[in-house]
């Protein structure tokens, strides 16, 4: 059972433009929800994170918006740039279970010149 | 300060050999988990230890095992390698590991012929 459902798939923007990346959870147990990014050959790396009693979390060009009442998630990248191609995934987290993230499948984002 | 090292980065087996990946993590991190990475499934937790104990586990076979030891480093190990055990294998460290806030390696990338 897919517990974080992640869309797109993949995404292709031209530079300087928007990038959203969308994610929806079941369990309301989750009470952090980061967002991890990877490049080839690469592990993935914290990109931003926030938890569910704030609405809307800024990073620079990044911000995370949260719905809580429809649990779903998204990653906003404003001002898109080459070197943000790299795959996104969501994730979900019940705070003191050890380190067991449940993943999204995955967003592989392009971006363009 | 170091980041999580995994060794091997690369390597081959055969249907029904095992396999022993080992795991470095952040100096002063204790909570080490394991996740596989596969195209079709996505990062899945394995488990996660601390303290030498294995706290969280995650649905995986008996054949998947795992141990920590006095300095935080960690060994994951298969047995009775399947063609479906193909994977890259990432470790991820944390201080405590009750934050969801994980650092990743590069993993280690098995294939199984």
């Amino acid at each position: 059972q897919q517990q974080v459902k992640q869309s797109p798939q993949s995404l292709i923007v031209q530079k300087g433009g928007i990038s959203i990346i969308n994610c929806a959870y079941e369990n309301t147990a989750f009470d952090y929800f980061p967002w991890y990014q990877q490049f080839p050959g690469k592990g993935p790396a914290l990109l931003i994170a926030i938890r569910p009693d704030v609405s809307e979390k800024k990073e620079g060009r990044f911000t995370i918006s949260f719905n809580k009442s429809a649990k779903q998630f998204s990653l906003h990248i404003m001002d898109s740039q080459p070197g943000d191609s790299a795959t996104y995934f969501c994730a979900a987290y019940i705070t003191g279970t050890a380190s067991k993230l449940t993943f999204g499948t995955g967003t592989r984002l392009q971006v363009t010149l | 300060k170091a980041g999580v090292t995994q060794t091997p980065r690369y390597l081959i087996k055969t249907r029904g050999q095992q396999v022993t990946l080992s795991c470095s993590p952040i100096s002063g991190h204790r909570s080490v988990s394991w996740y596989q990475q596969t195209p079709g499934q996505g990062l899945q937790f394995l488990f996660e230890y601390f303290s030498e104990t294995q706290r969280n586990k995650g649905n995986f076979p008996g054949r998947f095992s795992g141990r920590q030891f006095s300095n935080s480093r960690s060994e994951m190990n298969v047995s009775t390698l399947e063609l479906g055990d193909s994977a890259l294998y990432l470790c991820a460290s944390s201080f405590q590991g009750h934050t969801g806030e994980l650092f990743f390696g590069e993993g280690s990338r098995l294939t199984v012929l």
